[in-house]
């Protein structure tokens, strides 16, 4: 059974620092990797999308990264700002039987950004 | 806009009483799904659907029925709702299955008391 794993579960850092966030996953076998955005109470805002194919994706001061083989995914944010405070989920696409293909989320990053 | 709307976006209801949560996507998705979101346990799906009339269960179906009577509504069926599926649900779709990008709803808050 696939499992995502992010460390660490929360993480303050001051404005301006360039910081990397850590996902895992145990079944190296999936078709992508979404990196999300969730606000206190609010929906999930979709960041980045790697295929299983790519290396990395990039987004304005955002790089994803997958090595696949060893079940990793990074998410690097550049020159941090308050607004980046939120928590940040990493999701993979994975088969799970019958034709169908199953998200699996890990639980979180929860960032702070301290002005 | 290309959206996924849900509603309602918040209810308090109370044990037993039937309830439905809808979802609706303008994008012309193939692909829908239902999450639920609990603290300490992350996003797990309930229920996904790959087509009209295919609806499948996701990790954790128990007290929840789906529908797909046509390709932009998939609504979220408590029969009789306990206080354990108080909760906040996400309902999503992407075009179809595998290699596509998922776009969520807004999310509605449940509470049963």
């Amino acid at each position: 059974k696939q499992e995502v794993t992010q460390i660490p579960a929360a993480l303050s850092v001051p404005e301006g620092e360039n910081l990397v966030l850590n996902c895992s996953f145990t079944d190296s076998a999936i078709y992508n990797l979404q990196w999300f955005r969730q606000d206190p109470g609010k929906g999930l805002t979709s960041l980045l999308l790697i295929q299983s194919s790519q290396r990395e994706q990039t987004s304005g001061r955002l790089n994803a990264s997958l090595d696949k083989s060893s079940g990793r995914s990074t998410l690097y944010i550049a020159a941090s700002q308050p607004g980046d405070s939120a928590t940040y989920l990493c999701a993979v696409r994975h088969y799970s039987g019958a034709g169908s293909y199953q998200l699996t989320f890990g639980k979180g990053t929860k960032l702070s950004v301290i002005p | 806009e290309a959206q996924v709307t849900q509603n309602p976006r918040y209810l308090i209801t109370v044990t037993g009483k039937k309830l439905t949560v809808t979802c609706s996507q303008n994008m012309n998705h193939e692909y829908m799904s239902w999450y639920r979101q609990d603290p300490g346990l992350g996003l797990r799906q309930i229920y996904y659907s790959m087509n009209v009339e295919v609806t499948d269960k996701g990790d954790v179906p128990e007290g929840y029925k789906v529908s797909r009577k046509e390709k932009r509504n998939f609504p979220l069926i408590l029969e009789s709702p306990s206080p354990n599926q108080t909760s906040l649900y996400f309902c999503a779709s992407s075009l179809s299955t595998g290699e596509n990008e998922q776009f969520f709803g807004p999310g509605t808050r449940l509470t049963v008391l």
